[in-house]
């Protein structure tokens, strides 16, 4: 199975801060990476897919880049909504996995 | 508008079975592949099985974590899919979610979950 470690494990900052959070894989992914965004008691929301592509509707404060098997995702001036808990999937290679997820509090 | 419904959660003995329900409006449900996802409790999300569209016969992948005891199946007349669980442990404890799946692109839609707990 493949291995996504996301770091950091948890985060907190403020908002108007620039966030990072980085995915990194056991094997290559063929950039067939996306990214979630989940608040408590709620769905995963889909924020960016093929490692960079901005999901409809998503604001363009995220974005995402990589490839290979390490990938980030970006929040530029990060606002009261974007704290939530952040995952990385592959959809590369069943069985299709998850990373542990980032959680983003306010500081 | 796309929405997706999960319903037929609930309490259930270890080595039990349940069967849960998704109703999916918006789109031609034959025409997509569709997955099912758990979450239990503080834990992050685990992809657990895929239904691909009629193009594909509507072929199954599973994760090994419940192969052979779960099965995802569908019934496009009424725009349903299922997710069959047999011989249920108590590390199934989770919520489960519906998702719309656009392969290589993400999971796009997502129902809100139904909450099942194996518990004696």
């Amino acid at each position: 199975d493949i291995q996504l470690t996301q770091s950091p494990s948890f985060l907190s900052a403020s908002v108007g801060d620039r966030v990072t959070i980085t995915c990194r894989a056991s094997q290559g992914l063929n950039s067939h990476l996306a990214w979630y965004q989940q608040k408590a008691g709620k769905a995963p929301k889909l924020l960016i897919y093929a490692a960079f592509t901005l999901q409809s509707g998503v604001p363009s404060r995220f974005s995402g880049s990589g490839s290979g098997a390490e990938f980030t995702l970006t929040i530029d001036s990060l606002q009261p909504e974007d704290f939530a808990t952040y995952f990385c999937q592959q959809l590369n290679t069943y069985p299709l996995t998850f990373g542990g997820g980032t959680r983003v509090e306010i500081k | 508008e796309v929405q997706l419904v999960e319903s037929g959660g609930g309490l259930v003995q270890p080595g039990g079975s349940l069967r849960l329900s998704c109703a999916v409006s918006g789109w031609i449900l034959s025409d997509q592949y569709m997955d099912w996802v758990r979450q239990a409790p503080g834990k992050g999300p685990e992809w657990i099985a895929r239904s691909r569209n009629k193009a594909v016969s509507f072929s199954t992948e599973y994760a090994a974590s419940v192969k052979g005891r779960f099965t995802i199946s569908r019934d496009d007349s009424k725009n349903l899919l299922y997710l069959q669980m047999n011989s249920l442990r108590t590390e199934d404890t989770a919520v489960y979610y519906c998702s719309r799946d656009n392969r290589n692109y993400g999971f796009d839609h997502w129902g809100r979950g139904t909450l099942v707990t194996v518990s004696s």
